[in-house]
């Protein structure tokens, strides 16, 4: 069946590096694929969506691109900021039209 | 303002007892679910509603019953409570149910805690 797979549960960076969150998954149908971000206390929300192969959306200075090939849809930035402390999820959808899987989490944690 | 409400925000209970989450959408969609987040499983989803009607249903256990009295409301009544059902309840919405690149809208969560 259709999966996620974050492989990471935590990430420690120092402020300023980039950062890279890997997310692979499993899909029967053309997939949608989702980041969504959850701050502490606070509700899970998008940062960003891609189901066209090799487009790269960005959005506050994350980016993702969606590699069918490698079934792969990795979360990037190029510089760590303190306020992108936060667990990230990779989520996916297909084409069937049913519900979003969450993959198990990313803790990013920035420090100083 | 917060568009999507879910009340309570935290809830204890007993084992044994029944409690209903209450959750409501003000952003004019059609679809709406039941996300859990536990330390187990992180974000499970549990069940969609697209115009007041049952799409999808991935609870294995009929004490978790969701109850639309209207399009932009979806609660969630669990009965016989289990300290195992100790989770954050989030209810999402989107534009629509089963367009695939639909974007979830979380509501803030309400946390259950069952003795």
């Amino acid at each position: 069946g259709d999966s996620v797979t974050q492989t990471e549960g935590l990430v420690t960076l120092t402020e300023g590096l980039p950062v890279m969150l890997n997310c692979t998954y499993q899909s029967t149908y053309s997939p949608f694929l989702f980041w969504y971000v959850q701050h502490l206390n606070e509700a899970p929300k998008l940062l960003l969506k891609s189901f066209t192969d090799n487009k790269r959306p960005e959005h506050q200075g994350f980016h993702a691109t969606l590699h069918k090939s490698s079934s792969s849809f990795h979360l990037q930035k190029s510089s760590a900021q303190l306020s992108d402390s936060a667990l990230y999820y990779c989520a996916l959808s297909d084409g069937s039209g049913t519900y979003q899987r969450f993959g198990t989490g990313t803790k990013l944690q920035v420090v100083p | 303002d917060p568009k999507i409400i879910q009340k309570p925000k935290y809830l204890v209970a007993v084992t044994g007892s029944e409690k209903i989450l209450i959750c409501e959408q003000y952003l004019g969609h059609n679809a709406m679910y039941w996300y859990r987040q536990s330390a187990k499983k992180p974000l499970e989803f549990m069940f969609s509603y697209s115009y007041q009607k049952l799409m999808d249903n991935q609870t294995a256990s009929s004490r978790f019953q969701p109850q639309s009295s209207k399009k932009n409301h979806l609660d969630l009544q669990i009965t016989a409570l289990k300290p195992d059902d100790s989770a954050t309840y989030f209810c999402a919405s989107s534009r629509d149910w089963g367009g695939g690149a639909e974007t979830l809208y979380f509501g803030s969560g309400t946390r259950l805690t069952v003795l």
